[in-house]
């Protein structure tokens, strides 16, 4: 049973439009949500995060959104760059637990 | 200061082999965490440690293990192995427990079961 889902594998932006990557999550003790990048060859990186008393974290061009009712997380990138490419991760913890529950990731392809 | 350090890079075992992956973590972190990633299935957690005891454990079956150094180097192993074990294997590093933000992962051990 999968409770971090990343439903669309992959994503083609143009450059300097907006890309949403999207995540759902089916457990409601999840309270703490990030986002990873991962290029080929590497580990994934942090990128930005969000905590379940807000419903909006911005970091530059990055800003995550978090709708609790729906159970739902979104990633904004404004404007897309080329070095953007990458696969995206979503994570979420619940409390104490200390362990992150990933989705399957969407790989984000922004073209010239 | 160094980043995270796995080896091998690359593995190519048989069908009932075990496997010892090695992860050194960045200088001052006591928290070692390993995960399996799968194409499609994102990153599943195996176990976590914390100077050297095991403070999690994901659900994978008794085959897989871990341990940790008194330097805070990590081992995973992997005995009797099976097709399905194919896999990239990230070790990640950070101070503490929990600290999701400062988690640095390193590039992995790709392991392939023949």
């Amino acid at each position: 049973d999968q409770q971090v889902k990343q439903n669309s594998p992959s994503l083609s932006v143009q450059e300097g439009r907006i890309s949403i990557l999207n995540c759902d999550y089916t457990n409601s003790m999840f309270d703490y949500f990030l986002w990873y990048k991962k290029y080929p060859a590497e580990g994934p990186t942090f990128l930005i995060s969000i905590s379940s008393i807000k419903d909006k974290n911005e970091d530059g061009r990055f800003t995550v959104f978090l709708n609790k009712s729906a159970k739902h997380l979104s990633l904004h990138i404004v404007p897309s760059q080329p070095g953007d490419s990458a696969v995206y991760f979503c994570a979420a913890s619940a409390g104490g637990n200390y362990q992150l529950i990933w989705g399957a990731g969407t790989k984000l392809i922004i073209k010239p | 200061k160094a980043g995270v350090t796995q080896t091998p890079r690359y593995l190519i075992k048989t069908r009932g082999q075990q496997v010892t992956l090695s992860c050194s973590p960045i200088s001052g972190h006591r928290s070692v965490s390993w995960y399996q990633q799968t194409p499609g299935q994102g990153l599943q957690f195996l176990f976590e440690y914390f100077s050297e005891t095991q403070r999690n454990k994901g659900n994978f079956p008794g085959r897989f293990s871990g341990r940790q150094f008194s330097n805070s180097r990590s081992e995973m192993n992997v005995s009797t192995l099976e097709l399905g074990d194919s896999a990239l294997y990230l070790c990640a590093s950070s101070s503490d427990p929990g600290a999701w933000e400062k988690l640095f992962f390193g590039s992995g051990t790709q392991l392939s079961v023949l």
